[in-house]
């Protein structure tokens, strides 16, 4: 059974990096069938998509935070990973991993997240 | 790209039936099949319910149907049970690999 477990630091200053590890277990996430995302949730909020990465490292980000996002793929370790530059308050939020099928437009294993707060 | 609009809450009793709408653009919702739905209860992660539209993964009951006509999408819970109580987010594709999210509908079983 393929998971998804999410990693990293719960508390970042602002003006900071954020870091955050996705591990994928039961599964290869050199699977030439897969993309491998971050989706975000600030409290009692929506989803937003943040970025989507495939094994050969082609990366795809979400235009509004194309700036300050950069999502990479460590194979040998089967993880991949989020860095969000000059954070604020308004980036806190659960952030989650998840699997999307090639060729098809869903997310179809999550993470069960990870809240990162963005405090002083 | 703003969020697609959702209405921020639907009820229904036990039994009645539900549908929540989505709303949004010819580059989005309407341009492509690659409307999905997930259902989230709070704490937990969400979760696919429907996707293409109105494509069941395994082990979604057949209550839940999707349907999409022009720049709308639309979720329908029919039989509606305690457990469906919960958030739900319509997506869609747009394109180059990215993605939009619904602002999201809370689902009350009354």
């Amino acid at each position: 059974q393929l998971q998804l477990q999410e990693s990293g630091p719960g508390l970042v200053k602002p003006s900071e990096t954020l870091s955050l590890t996705c591990t994928v277990s039961g599964g290869s996430i050199t699977n030439s069938n897969y993309y491998w995302g971050w989706i975000r949730q600030p409290p009692g909020k929506g989803l937003e998509w943040v970025a989507s990465i495939y094994y050969s490292g082609s990366a795809y980000y979400n235009p509004s935070l194309k700036s300050r996002v950069t999502i990479s793929v460590d194979t040998s370790k089967n993880q991949f990973s989020l860095r969000l530059s000059s954070v604020t308050a308004a980036d806190t939020a659960v952030y989650y991993c998840a699997r999307r099928p090639d060729t098809v437009g869903h997310f179809d294993y999550w993470g069960q997240g990870s809240l990162v707060t963005v405090s002083s | 790209q703003s969020a697609l609009a959702q209405p921020p809450s639907a009820s229904g009793s036990p039994g009645q039936s539900v549908t929540i709408s989505c709303t949004g653009t010819s580059s989005d919702i309407g341009g492509n099949k690659y409307v999905s739905w997930y259902q989230q209860h709070p704490g937990k992660a969400p979760k696919l319910m429907i996707y293409e539209v109105s494509k069941r993964p395994s082990g979604v009951p057949d209550r839940f149907s999707g349907s999409k006509s022009g720049n709308t999408a639309s979720l329908t819970v029919s039989g509606l049970q305690a457990e469906d109580e919960a958030d739900y987010y319509c997506s869609s594709y747009v394109g180059s690999n990215k993605f939009i999210f619904g602002s999201g509908t809370k689902v009350t079983v009354l």
